[in-house]
């Protein structure tokens, strides 16, 4: 059983659009976190997210928006894709905002 | 805010020999130190970490350091096999807050048979 499972694994998009990447996990924990890894491989947090408080990095452009149907789903919406947006997203999730990061395989975003 | 540079960027070893891979940081209430490894196509997996309570942890054979008064902190691989090849990142936070990780830049380590 997979643990934190996001879908797609792979999305080559056009410029301009928008696109959602999926995210579930299984642990029962109750934060979930967005990370961009970039093509030097640079992890930053975009989103950390629990029922109560949604924490975003400043840095994230407002065309990034997480979504969360329930506790155990963090889905990633991105509005109007830019190439450099190209990147692989990981979904992650831990139990309480101070417990260890389990993090999903990634999702390689490429904005052509 | 926090700001964790990690050394070397790639890093490659004989196999049975050590790896140390080192990273430094910024803030100096930042209390929790975890190590994460990366295999090609997975997702980054916690490997070991270190509050700044202690001064070295040992788990087989990988170890942390830490020293609070320099700001740095290293991972030590001993008798490495070519599983280990892999790229870790350090990271550093306040509380072991994982919405306050800062990951360094990464390690590529290379073991060759």
């Amino acid at each position: 059983d997979t643990a934190v499972s996001q879908t797609p694994k792979y999305l080559v998009t056009q410029m301009g659009n928008d696109k959602s990447i999926k995210c579930e996990q299984n642990l029962g924990h109750d934060t979930m976190y967005w990370y961009k890894q970039d093509s030097k491989k640079f992890l930053k947090i975009m989103f950390s997210y629990n029922n109560k408080e949604l924490i975003i990095n400043e840095t994230v452009p407002n065309r990034f928006s997480p979504k969360s149907p329930d506790k155990a789903h963090l889905n990633l919406h991105i509005n109007s894709l830019e190439l450099g947006d190209s990147a692989v997203y990981f979904c992650a999730s831990s139990q309480h905002s101070t417990g260890e990061l389990f993090f999903g395989e990634g999702s390689r975003l490429t904005v052509l | 805010g926090e700001n964790v540079e990690q050394h070397p960027s790639t890093l490659s070893v004989q196999e049975g020999d050590s790896a140390v891979i080192k990273c430094t940081y910024s803030d100096s209430a930042s209390n929790y130190f975890p190590w994460y490894k990366q295999e090609l196509g997975k997702g980054p997996q916690l490997i070991i970490d270190i509050r700044s309570n202690v001064g070295e942890k040992k788990d087989q054979r990988i170890a942390v350091t830490l020293n609070k008064t320099a700001k740095h902190f290293s991972l030590h691989i001993t008798e490495t096999q070519p599983e280990d090849s892999a790229v870790y990142f350090c990271a550093a936070s306040l509380n072991n807050a994982g919405n306050m990780l800062t990951f360094g830049g990464g390690t590529r380590l290379m073991v060759k048979p």
